[in-house]
């Protein structure tokens, strides 16, 4: 199947200081990614739609200056948490749409994940 | 509007018994459907999906699901369960008619315990 990276892993910041989470798609061009956190006791929240060369398109609710995202190439897309509070300290995760045909078009293929941990 | 129904929080079975993680759904033009399987602290790794063809969907790990049309069904199988096979399922769907990409919405998750 297709491959997406994520990176960091993890990540510990301070306060008010920001982090960049990177997410590639590896073995496929991803024009569509999507980046969600994943709240204790499972829940996956959709924060975003990243599209290459455009806006993303943000959940309600999702601040949009808090959460910044970046879909510069058709194989990364970035997620920027400005001005990071401790409430913010999440599991994030990023996935990319595989387009086109045969055993891995039609899918969406998940990163790792990473965890934040703002103190 | 698109949904997905995982009714079960957790599910527990022992192993070699066979196990059984429910999905339903709701999507206005032909379902594309997917399961998802979660280990602690990792990310969703895919597991099989249905688009079209054949009803009965094999995928990795020895899952199987069966897309049930008229149930509006996409039960996620596997007919001897593992230790090593707990872990949070999810189910997702998307709209096959849309054109390019359409929003996959995903279900709230299903806790799998297999019990030695």
């Amino acid at each position: 199947g297709a491959v997406v990276s994520q990176h960091p892993s993890r990540v510990i910041c301070k306060s008010g200081t920001s982090v960049k989470i990177e997410c590639r798609s590896l073995d496929f061009q991803a024009t569509t990614m999507f980046w969600y956190r994943q709240f204790p006791k499972k829940s996956l929240m959709l924060m975003a739609t990243s599209n290459e060369g455009s806006k993303a398109t943000y959940e309600q609710g999702v601040e949009k200056d808090k959460f910044l995202i970046n879909h510069a190439s058709l194989t990364l897309s970035t997620l920027t948490v400005t001005s990071a509070h401790p409430e913010d300290s999440s599991f994030y995760i990023c996935s990319a749409y595989s387009i086109g045909q045969g055993m891995s078009g039609n899918t969406i293929y998940f990163g790792e994940g990473s965890w934040l941990t703002v103190v | 509007a698109q949904s997905v129904a995982q009714p079960e929080d957790q599910v527990n079975v022992a192993e070699g018994n066979p196990l059984t993680v429910k999905c339903t759904y709701s999507v206005s033009g032909n379902p594309y459907l997917f399961w998802y399987v979660q280990y602690p602290n990792r990310g969703l790794q895919f597991l099989l999906k249905y688009i079209t063809g054949d009803n009965l969907v094999k995928g990795s790990y020895g899952f199987e699901a069966e897309f049930n049309k008229s149930q509006t069904s996409f039960h996620l199988k596997k007919p001897s369960a593992l230790v090593s096979d707990s872990a949070l399922y999810f189910c997702a769907v998307r709209d096959g008619d849309s054109g390019g990409y359409q929003k996959v919405t995903f279900g709230t998750g299903t806790k799998l315990q297999v019990i030695p």
